[in-house]
């Protein structure tokens, strides 16, 4: 069974300071989304990373997928308040296995 | 363009009542997913729907159950409600079997 670990669990940083976050499993993905939820909403879809190795950049934040496409990294520059929220990752074996999310990460950016 | 859109958005209910969720997904898409999320924690997979079919389904018991119209919006129902099925329903919509999931803002399910 598919299982994704999302770390650190919680963090907690003032504004202008650098973060990563990390998703990890044991299996292989053929691809892995990063989505952003802020309470009382729905997730949205920040990036979709396919090939292994593959960098993807979004203004402050750079999304780092593994060489063996069991793992990625999520990296802000910069942090700014509205970058406050629950960061998800979901990954798929392929495009027709069912949808798993990590646990999250939850990040406050103090002003 | 209106994205996905859920009914209602807040709902309290006792145990062992019976309750109806409703979702209408963003325009061009025809495959709708459910997710239950409790506090602090991640969204977990209830069931998809694709050509009003139940084309995969989590690890969720009976009691929760789907259904798709020819429009592509769908319904999900608890029935015999339970204390530990308070959260957040989420309904996400996606083309075909694309991985770029779409959500909307949920229904929070109190259960008292």
């Amino acid at each position: 069974t598919q299982l994704l670990e999302q770390s650190p669990q919680f963090l907690s940083i003032q504004e202008g300071e650098n973060l990563t976050v990390y998703c990890n499993s044991s299996s292989v993905f053929s691809s892995l989304q990063w989505y952003r939820q802020e309470p009382g909403e729905g997730p949205v879809l920040l990036v979709t990373v396919v090939t292994g190795g593959e960098v993807k950049k979004l203004k402050r934040l750079t999304f780092q997928f593994g060489d063996a496409r069991k793992d990625s990294s999520l990296h802000i520059t910069a942090a700014q308040p509205g970058d406050t929220g629950l960061y998800l990752c979901e990954g798929r074996e392929t495009s027709y296995d069912k949808v798993i999310f990590g646990p999250g990460t939850s990040l406050s950016v103090i002003p | 363009d209106a994205g996905v859109t859920q009914s209602p958005t807040h709902l309290i209910k006792t145990r062992g009542q019976q309750v109806t969720l409703r979702c209408s997904p963003k325009s061009g898409h025809d495959t709708v997913s459910w997710y239950q999320q409790a506090l602090g924690q991640g969204p977990q997979f209830i069931f998809q729907y694709y050509e009003e079919e139940e084309r995969q389904r989590g690890n969720f018991p009976d009691r929760f159950s789907g259904h798709q119209f020819p429009n592509y919006s769908s319904e999900l129902n608890v029935n015999a409600l339970l204390l530990g099925d308070s959260a957040l329903y989420l309904c996400a919509s996606s083309r075909g079997s694309g991985v770029k999931l779409f959500f909307g803002s949920g229904t929070q399910l109190s259960v008292l």
